[in-house]
């Protein structure tokens, strides 16, 4: 299977702060990286397919960047809706894995 | 507005057979050019995909949970279904339904998800 690390696992910051999560995989997964924002008791929400495709309906404020290996999810300022966990998810494979998840709080 | 619901019970014990139920509105299944998975979370922890089907019947499951799991789809009730046999306490977690749409991999509508305690 292959293993998908971010970092870090949580991280504070502000409303208005610009926030960058990160995702490794195991292996090169050209493109096939998605990101979901998660809420306590919801489930999880697609923001971004694809690597760099924003889904329907999520601010312009998300975007990701990355391919191979490395991938980035970054909000370019932070609303107070924003903090949640996020995880990201290769469908290069199957099975298809998850990292552990980053949790944004407030600072 | 595709929506998904899961459904079963909450409480199972020890050895005996998880049974949970997606129905899906808002779209037909039979209609093709999704996979219906089911994926799960354990408490406070990240997510595992279990499984999925496509309209036709067939399936794709997690190595890891392969010799115990079975997921079925009857068209004519908009539902996908699992099974997952000799369940123990790791079996504990909340369990969702999601559509993932064929051309990405990614899951674009999830049920509300539904926990599912083992316990005696």
């Amino acid at each position: 299977d292959i293993q998908m690390t971010q970092s870090p696992s949580s991280l504070s910051a502000s409303v208005g702060d610009r926030v960058t999560i990160t995702c490794r995989a195991s292996q090169s997964i050209s493109s096939y990286l998605n990101w979901y924002q998660q809420k306590p008791g919801k489930a999880p929400k697609l923001l971004i397919y694809a690597a760099s495709s924003l889904q329907s309906g999520v601010p312009s404020r998300f975007s990701g960047s990355g391919s191979g290996t490395d991938f980035t999810l970054t909000i370019s300022s932070l609303q107070p809706e924003d903090f949640a966990t996020y995880y990201c998810q290769q469908s290069y494979s199957t099975p298809t894995t998850f990292g552990q998840g980053t949790r944004l709080e407030i600072k | 507005q595709v929506q998904l619901q899961e459904s079963g019970p909450g409480l199972v014990k020890p050895s005996q057979t998880l049974s949970l139920t997606c129905t899906v509105s808002g779209g037909s299944i039979s209609s093709g050019g999704y996979y219906w998975s089911w994926i799960r979370q354990h408490p406070g922890k990240g997510l595992e995909w279990i499984g999925y089907i496509y309209y036709s019947g067939s399936t794709y499951y997690n190595p890891s949970l392969k010799s115990r799991v079975t997921i079925s789809v009857d068209t004519s009730k908009n539902q996908f279904s699992l099974k997952l046999s000799s369940v123990t306490a790791a079996d504990t977690a909340v369990y969702y339904c999601a559509r993932d749409p064929d051309s990405s991999g990614s899951f674009d509508y999830w049920g509300q998800g539904t926990l599912v305690t083992v316990s005696s």
